[in-house]
């Protein structure tokens, strides 16, 4: 079964400490991760994934598949990075999208 | 200029009503979404259409009807409302049903059934 696993509802950080939101996913096949955010009062948008194997806004992620793992990280958090945050897999085609339950990462002054 | 546009954003209505939410999309792209987001924020996917063909179809109450006049829209039509029904449903749009696209989410709509 295609499953993907966000086991912390909350991340609770201060200003400039390292971050890690952790994903873990189940799925036969190759699998194409995403991490999705959705900032208070706007509409989810893509942050990052796995094969474009890019930085954005300082967050990156490796796809481990010996761990089915797709950890979000960022080594230094600013405030302006709360939001809730969705690991996706895409997979068993149409591009249909499989939604972890969401952590929300909130970032103290 | 909006790229994914629903509306109402926000709909409130007794048990028992019909409703429908509407999405449009100026992308150019061929396949759209819905997505239901319930109370604990969870995300899980409904429909999907592309080029007005039904393609995803999840285990969905027969009550939810998705309907596409064309590719740049898709509607959500919704008989005899439930308690259960009250969530936010998001449109989404992708270029096409290969990939993975990035999927362009709209601003959700919220549903609540008194």
């Amino acid at each position: 079964a295609q499953r993907v696993t966000q086991p912390e509802k909350l991340l609770s950080v201060f200003k400039g400490a390292p971050v890690e939101l952790k994903c873990n996913y189940s799925y036969s096949g190759s699998p194409e991760l995403f991490w999705y955010v959705q900032y208070s009062r706007q509409r989810l948008q893509l942050l990052l994934r796995h094969i474009s194997r890019e930085s954005i806004k300082g967050f990156t992620a490796d796809l481990n598949k010996g761990e089915t793992s797709f950890h979000l990280k960022k080594p230094f958090a600013q405030e302006e990075d709360s939001a809730m945050y969705y690991c996706a897999l895409s997979g068993g085609g149409y591009n249909k999208l499989i939604f972890g339950a969401g952590t929300r990462l909130a970032v103290h002054p | 200029d909006t790229a994914v546009s629903q509306t109402p954003k926000y709909l409130v209505t007794q048990m028992g009503n019909d409703k429908s939410i509407k999405c449009e999309q100026n992308l150019g792209h061929d396949t759209m979404y819905w997505y239901k987001q319930d109370s604990k924020k969870f995300l899980k996917i409904m429909f999907s259409y592309n080029n007005k063909e039904l393609i995803i179809n999840e285990t969905v109450p027969n009550r939810f009807s998705p309907k596409s006049p064309d590719k740049a829209h898709l509607n959500l039509h919704i008989n005899s409302l439930e308690l259960g029904d009250s969530a936010v449903y998001f449109c989404a749009s992708s270029p096409t049903t290969g990939g993975p696209y990035e999927q362009y989410f709209g601003p959700g709509t919220r549903l609540t059934v008194t």
